[in-house]
């Protein structure tokens, strides 16, 4: 079955506990992406990749960091998280790399608390 | 920074109620817009993915129309039913490579 696996789905950590979510795909897409969701702000970027070992910063880079270290892959890391990133996270991928007219299949999300 | 505007926010209609939503976004350095159905407590699945001027889609009861001249696209459902409820995300797509989601419009559809 096509997917996009995210790990884990809910987590409750404390501030500067470095800690990673792992995305999967197994459709062999090119692009994929991070987002987060927070009441009233919608879907926003954090991080995207369009190849392996290519990567670009979106809307909300700060705090965040990933690696595309291989095709399926593509964590996203908190080295010291902070309340503030709190919030609903999405990793999605598409097939089309550069043209991106292809569309996004989204994770199931993770839900992240940072008390 | 981008911006991608959706109305209205939050939309209550009726069962058998037609219904649309208007997504705005810049004209300029055009690639593509994605609209996204979005159920509570699932993840957001693609309804369409639009890139020509003039493009129009349908799914089922579920259209679109794209205008990139004046940067906007509207989305229509006909005969609204409860399992429509949920919300309708938009995003552009443009040259710099990054996709960038509207806040949505929230439809909720009584029986």
């Amino acid at each position: 079955e096509a997917q996009v696996t995210q790990n884990p789905r809910y987590l409750i950590t404390v501030t500067g506990k470095k800690l990673t979510v792992t995305c999967s795909q197994n459709m062999n897409h090119e692009y994929m992406s991070w987002y987060r969701q927070d009441p009233g702000l919608g879907l926003r970027q954090i991080y995207y990749s369009m190849n392996v070992e290519v990567t670009d910063k979106g809307d909300v880079p700060e705090g965040y960091k990933v690696s595309r270290k291989e095709k399926r892959n593509f964590p996203l890391i908190l080295e010291s998280p902070s309340p503030n990133q709190t919030s609903l996270y999405f990793c999605a991928s598409s097939f089309i790399a550069f043209a991106n007219t292809g569309e996004l299949f989204f994770g199931e999300g993770s839900r992240l608390t940072v008390l | 920074i981008l911006n991608v505007e959706q109305s209205p926010q939050s939309l209550h209609v009726q069962e058998g109620d037609s219904t649309n939503f208007t997504c705005s976004f810049p004209s300029s350095n055009f690639y593509a817009l994605h609209w996204y159905r979005w159920e509570t407590a699932k993840s957001p699945e693609a309804l369409f993915v639009m890139t020509l001027n003039g493009d129009e889609k349908k799914k089922g009861r579920i259209s679109a129309t794209l205008n990139t001249k004046e940067g906007y696209s509207y989305l229509y459902i006909k005969g609204s039913q409860p399992e429509d409820s949920a919300t309708y995300l938009c995003a552009f797509y443009n040259q710099g490579g990054k996709l960038i989601f509207g806040q949505g419009t929230e439809l909720s559809v009584k029986p």
